[in-house]
C-alpha cells in the first residue's frame, strides 16, 4: 500500500542556508501535518493544511513557511538555518473525515553544520 | 486539547502481555483517545483509537474506563518489535479542517528477550 513519502531522507546544510523538505501524502488524503523532533524529544507540531489551505500553526518559527499544492503534496521551506534546527522532520497525512488514523512518513533528517 | 499522563518507561518480558496506562482526568465528552507508537528512527505509527467502548484490532486492544478518565493499551503478547515509545493522545474532532495531533511525553517500552 502507498505510504507517505518524504524527500530527501537526509539533508546537510550550513548555517544561514535554506532547505526545502517535501511530503507526498497518501492518495485521497486531504490533510497534511508537519512535525519537528529534536534529539531525545517528542514530536512537536509545526503546521497543518486541509484542502490546500493552512489550517493551524504550532511552534513553527517565522523563518519557516509551508504550503500545500494542488496535487496535495506539501513543502516545508526553512530559511536562515540555525544549528538548533537540526532534527527529524515528519510529515503525516489523513482524511479529514473522522474515524481514520494518521499515517506518518519516515522523516527527513536535517543536520545543520 | 486535554492533557494525558503516562509513565515514562515500562518493561515487559517477551511473549507476555503488556498493559500501558494513560490518565486523562480532564477529558471532554467529545475527545477521542488515540494511541500511537514510535519505533527507533521511524515516524510515529497509528495503533488504535476509541471513544467510550473498548476496541480491538490486529495490533492491540484499548480498554477505556467507564468514566473515561483513564485508558489502557494492551499488547497481548509483546515481541521485540514492540519496543517503542507509546503515546496516548486526546483529539476532539472538528467537523472540517485538520485535527492536529499533539504529542506529550509517552511511555518507553522495553521488551526483554
Amino acid at each position: 500500500a502507498a505510504g507517505v513519502i518524504q524527500s530527501p531522507r537526509h539533508l546537510i546544510k550550513e548555517k544561514r542556508e535554506t532547505a526545502t523538505l517535501k511530503c507526498y501524502p497518501i492518495p485521497r488524503h486531504d490533510t497534511v501535518y508537519w512535525y519537528q523532533q529534536g534529539p531525545g524529544q517528542d514530536p512537536q507540531f509545526l503546521i497543518s493544511f486541509y484542502e490546500k489551505m493552512q489550517s493551524d500553526k504550532g511552534s513553527i518559527p517565522d523563518r519557516f513557511s509551508a504550503q500545500q499544492f494542488s496535487d496535495y503534496h506539501s513543502e516545508l521551506n526553512m530559511s536562515s538555518l540555525e544549528l538548533g534546527d537540526s532534527a527529524l522532520y515528519f510529515c503525516a497525512s489523513s482524511f479529514s473525515v473522522w474515524g481514520y488514523g494518521y499515517t506518518f512518513g519516515s522523516g527527513t533528517r536535517l543536520t545543520v553544520v | 486539547d486535554a492533557k494525558t499522563t503516562q509513565p515514562n518507561s515500562m518493561e515487559s518480558n517477551e511473549e507476555e502481555p503488556v498493559h500501558l496506562p494513560c490518565n486523562h482526568s480532564t477529558i471532554s465528552g467529545t475527545d477521542y483517545i488515540h494511541w500511537y507508537r514510535q519505533l527507533p528512527s521511524q515516524g510515529p505509527e497509528y495503533v488504535i483509537h476509541g471513544l467510550t467502548s473498548n476496541v480491538n484490532n490486529r495490533m492491540a486492544s484499548l480498554a477505556i474506563a467507564e468514566d473515561r478518565k483513564s485508558s489502557t493499551l494492551i499488547l497481548h503478547r509483546a515481541t521485540l518489535r514492540d519496543a517503542a515509545v507509546y503515546y496516548c493522545i486526546l483529539i476532539s474532532p472538528r467537523r472540517t479542517g485538520a485535527n492536529n495531533l499533539f504529542f506529550g511525553t509517552g511511555t518507553r517500552l522495553t521488551v526483554i528477550p
